[in-house]
């Protein structure tokens, strides 16, 4: 069955320093894959997504991610994270369907950032 | 481009009564889906709709149903309300067309309570 895994449910760090969030999928084809934040009280913000090609995505807000096929993973990354990036965190698979698609997602990931 | 609206923005019910959700997509998107966000199970497809047709549906009793206009505006309905449908629906959007038909972009969401 199709699935993604965010292994972490909570991640603190300090403003200033680096972070990746980790996300694994379970999906027989190619995925599309997805990351979206979430602010309190607020709906979903698409970050990057993943179709096809470089295996290194960018996205809005200073994110990026890396497809790893054989690590069937897709972890998220910043060099420096901000006080405005705590927020939580979704990690998702596009799933094909007959007709359209549907969004699988993992459990999420919150983010608090230390001053 | 304005986003996804949602209306109402919060919602009280009683156990039994029934609700309606309004979703109004992006200017020019034909593909509206409906997810329920819980903090015990996440967020969960509930259905898609395109050209006023459900697409998919997912694995919800037949109390939750929905329907799509000719302007692509969507409404989902949750009869005889239990106290477990208490949740965030968010609407997406998308522009079915190829692959960005996964690329899905979020409402704000609706926060029903139900008592």
């Amino acid at each position: 069955a199709q699935s993604v895994t965010q292994p972490d449910i909570h991640i603190t760090v300090s403003e200033g320093a680096s972070l990746e969030l980790r996300c694994n999928y379970s999906y027989g084809a190619t995925p599309y894959l997805f990351w979206y934040v979430q602010s309190p009280g607020q709906g979903l913000q698409l970050l990057l997504k993943y179709f096809s090609g470089d295996t290194l995505v960018q996205g809005i807000k200073g994110f990026e991610a890396e497809f790893k096929r054989s690590q069937s993973s897709f972890n998220l990354r910043k060099p420096s994270v901000h006080w405005s990036d705590a927020a939580e965190y979704f990690c998702a698979v596009g799933a094909r369907e007959d007709q359209g698609g549907k969004l699988i997602f993992g459990q999420g990931t919150e983010l608090s950032v230390k001053p | 481009k304005a986003g996804v609206t949602q209306t109402p923005r919060y919602l009280i019910k009683t156990r039994g009564q029934q609700v309606t959700l309004s979703c109004s997509p992006i200017s020019g998107h034909r593909s509206v889906s409906w997810y329920q966000q819980t903090p015990g199970q996440g967020l969960q497809f509930l259905f898609e709709y395109f050209s006023e047709t459900q697409r998919n549906k997912g694995n919800f009793p037949g109390r939750f149903s929905g329907r799509q206009f000719s302007n692509s505006r969507s409404e989902m309905n949750v009869s005889t309300l239990e106290l477990g449908d208490s949740a965030l629906y968010l609407c997406a959007s998308s522009p079915d067309a190829g692959t960005a038909s996964y690329e899905q972009y979020f409402g704000p969401g609706t926060r029903l309570t139900v008592t």
